[in-house]
């Protein structure tokens, strides 16, 4: 049974629109949950992470909310830039060290258009 | 600027042929992973490599062996490889950074198994 649910599955979105992006997961325990963006043909990049029970974070245009009581986390993208076209990519931790394993979501494929 | 390699990028291989991927990465990382990704699906753990000569089976180890002798590089072996083994599997290292692990991720090699 997938462990993190990602939606939408996809979107479209004009340069310089704002999107969000959504992950439900159900992993126990839930250490820490990360973003990462993956260009198409490409390895994933780690866009920021998050470990606190109600948690927020900023990283540019990017910016990350997570909610450890409702195990639910969004992905805010602000003006959005043609380069910005990806898959987005939400995975859990369930611990905080090397023994403990990532549970990745199937992703968000983001397509920016002029 | 800290970098996972993998060898080769692109491989075409007949059913039961043996097939090995190579990975490097230059930080003195000890932990290093192997998954594979398919569409519609997260990424699925294939072994995870605790230190030279240290691995564990992760979550879809069948049809798979890794190797690990020098901290650097960790290799996946697919012994008389199958048509469902076509994929394309991601390398990654690991650091700890402040309470989560920090993954690193290769390009990924793209294998087609006919």
């Amino acid at each position: 049974k997938t462990q993190v649910e990602q939606s939408p599955q996809s979107l479209v979105v004009r340069q310089g629109e704002n999107c969000v992006l959504q992950c439900n997961y159900s992993v126990t325990p839930d250490n820490h949950l990360r973003w990462f963006k993956q260009d198409t043909g490409k390895g994933l990049v780690s866009l920021t992470v998050l470990v606190d029970q109600k948690d927020k974070t900023s990283n540019g245009r990017y910016s990350a909310t997570l909610d450890k009581d409702a195990k639910h986390s969004t992905l805010h993208i602000t003006a959005t830039l043609l380069d910005d076209t990806a898959t987005y990519i939400c995975v859990v931790g369930d611990r905080g060290s090397a023994l403990g394993r990532l549970h990745f979501g199937a992703g968000t494929q983001l397509i920016v258009i002029p | 600027d800290m970098k996972v390699t993998q060898m080769p990028r692109y491989l075409i291989k007949r059913m039961g042929e043996n097939v090995l991927l190579e990975c490097g990465q230059d930080m003195s990382h000890e932990t290093m992973y192997w998954y594979r990704q398919d569409p519609g699906l997260g990424l699925q753990l294939i072994y995870i490599s605790y230190d030279v000569d240290s691995n564990s089976e992760g979550d879809i180890p069948k049809g798979y062996r890794v190797s690990r002798k020098k901290r650097e590089h960790f290799s996946l072996i697919l012994d008389s490889a199958k048509t469902n083994q076509t994929s394309v599997y991601f390398c990654a290292s690991s650091l700890l950074q402040g309470s989560s692990y920090e993954q690193y991720f290769g390009p990924g090699t793209r294998l087609t198994v006919l």
